[in-house]
């Protein structure tokens, strides 16, 4: 069984639409992230949700919108797709948060290509 | 701004050689974490060191965290192709549960 999944594992759009990333964990963590990998490998927090109340906001713009609908999934909205938001979105989850974090567990990502 | 860097950024070597790949920082950290990321995968957790001068061994990886918790190395013995991959260190950057990578050393072991 897959711990953290994400669905699409690949997205290919025109700017301007509209696209979803889906993330589950079968994990029973009570944090979940969303990270995103720019074609340099840099890895940089985006959002984080503990027990579905969204805890980190890491001046994203308001086009990307989380949605934590209970604690095993958070997907990812994105509007008013951009040239510049093409990258791989990671999802991750950790038992805890806070200062005690500890290991975070990836989902394989979803590359977003944007045409 | 807690920030990581990693050097070198990109390691070619031959089967069979050892390698040390570096994370320093100005600031100090409570613990620092290594993962490993192959392509087309998330990263995977190595090892979190959590006290200054703490060697920590995962077969032929020694990971080291530096008295003053400032940076960690990670040092490989014998190197094989399945240790290709991309090492990322990561350490708790102050806010809640969030946790800063550095920008990854790419290495690359030929048979």
């Amino acid at each position: 069984d897959t711990a953290v999944s994400q669905t699409p594992k690949y997205l290919v759009t025109q700017m301007g639409n509209d696209k979803s990333i889906k993330c589950e964990q079968n994990l029973g963590h009570d944090t979940m992230y969303w990270y995103k990998q720019d074609s340099k490998k840099f890895l940089k927090i985006m959002f984080s949700y503990n027990n579905k109340e969204l805890i980190i906001n890491e001046t994203v713009p308001n086009r990307f919108s989380p949605k934590s609908p209970d604690k095993a999934h958070l997907n990812l909205h994105i509007n008013s797709l951009e040239l510049g938001d093409s990258a791989v979105y990671f999802c991750a989850s950790s038992l805890a948060g806070g200062p005690n974090t500890g290991e975070l567990f990836f989902g394989e990502g979803s590359r977003l290509t944007v045409l | 701004t807690q920030l990581l860097e990693q050097s070198p950024q990109f390691l070619s070597i031959q089967e069979g050689e050892n390698l040390t790949v570096y994370c320093n920082s100005s600031s100090v950290f409570s613990s620092l974490q290594w993962y490993r990321q192959e392509p087309g995968e998330g990263p995977v957790l190595l090892v979190t060191v959590v006290t200054g001068g703490e060697v920590k061994k995962l077969k032929r990886l020694t990971f080291q965290f530096g008295d003053a918790r400032k940076d960690s190395s990670l040092h490989i013995t014998a190197a094989q192709p399945g240790d290709t991959g991309l090492y990322l260190c990561a350490g708790p950057a102050g806010s809640w549960g969030k946790l800063q990578f550095g920008a990854g050393t790419q290495v690359v072991v030929t048979p």
